[in-house]
């Protein structure tokens, strides 16, 4: 089946308006994650949904960024009156909740082609 | 979450077998290790994932010793498309949790 996309690929803003990322999981994946990559660096955890709910925001660096899921399926990240040191790819990843599955547990994260955001 | 310690960069050449250790000296019970491998302009892509002893797949090998305290990803026969970023990940084995990625070890396959 499809794996995980992300609109859009690439995204240059203007400092001060605001974004929306968009991530389409893989059909039946409960768990979704968000992650941003600046240039040449690890990935950062944002934040992770289980189904709708959000239990661990405290990796969204400022009050500016803000995540939501919908039907258990598609995601949007919103970054409010974006700055310079946004800029970076950001990836979002879809998992099965984990159990066992084929006689041995999983945690396999599926990741989508990322969203390259440029503030200028 | 466990902190994982890994080289920032290993050099090796085609042909050659390659064992990348990762430290984590506070993993817990119920924690598995994880690996995932990353290209540049791509998102990172699961490699192999173990809890004790040895794990293979077609790709790769996961050596973990009797106390769980590091491990060891090898891959055998490196070729120039290996090159890469490869991520230790120490973390519950059902999805829905907070991961934490660290900086991986960049591998740099030679010809």
């Amino acid at each position: 089946g499809a794996g995980v996309s992300q609109s859009p690929s690439n995204k240059v803003t203007e400092k001060g308006k605001d974004v929306e990322l968009r991530c389409d999981p893989i059909s039946g994946h409960t768990a979704l994650y968000w992650y941003r990559q600046s240039l040449g660096q690890g990935l950062e955890f944002l934040i992770y949904f289980q189904g709708n709910s959000a239990p661990d925001k405290s990796g969204l660096p400022s009050d500016r960024f803000s995540a939501e899921r919908t039907g258990g399926s598609v995601s949007t990240l919103t970054i409010q009156r974006t700055q310079q040191e946004d800029s970076a790819v950001y990836l979002c990843a879809s998992s099965w909740r984990g159990w066992r599955v084929g006689g041995s547990d999983t945690y396999e994260q599926y990741f989508g082609p990322g969203t390259r955001l440029t503030v200028t | 979450l466990a902190k994982t310690t890994q080289p920032i960069s290993m050099d090796s050449y085609e042909g050659q077998e390659v064992n990348i250790t990762c430290s984590h000296n506070n993993i817990a019970t119920n924690d598995y290790i994880t690996w995932y491998q990353q290209f540049p302009s791509q998102g990172p892509r699961f490699i192999i994932q173990g809890y004790k002893t040895k794990v293979t797949n077609e790709v790769a090998s996961l050596f973990i010793p009797a106390d769980r305290k590091s491990s060891t990803l090898s891959l055998p026969r490196v070729s120039l498309s290996d090159t890469a970023v490869y991520y230790c990940l120490v973390g519950a084995a059902t999805g829905g949790f907070k991961t934490i990625f660290g900086a991986g070890t960049r591998l740099f396959v030679k010809a």
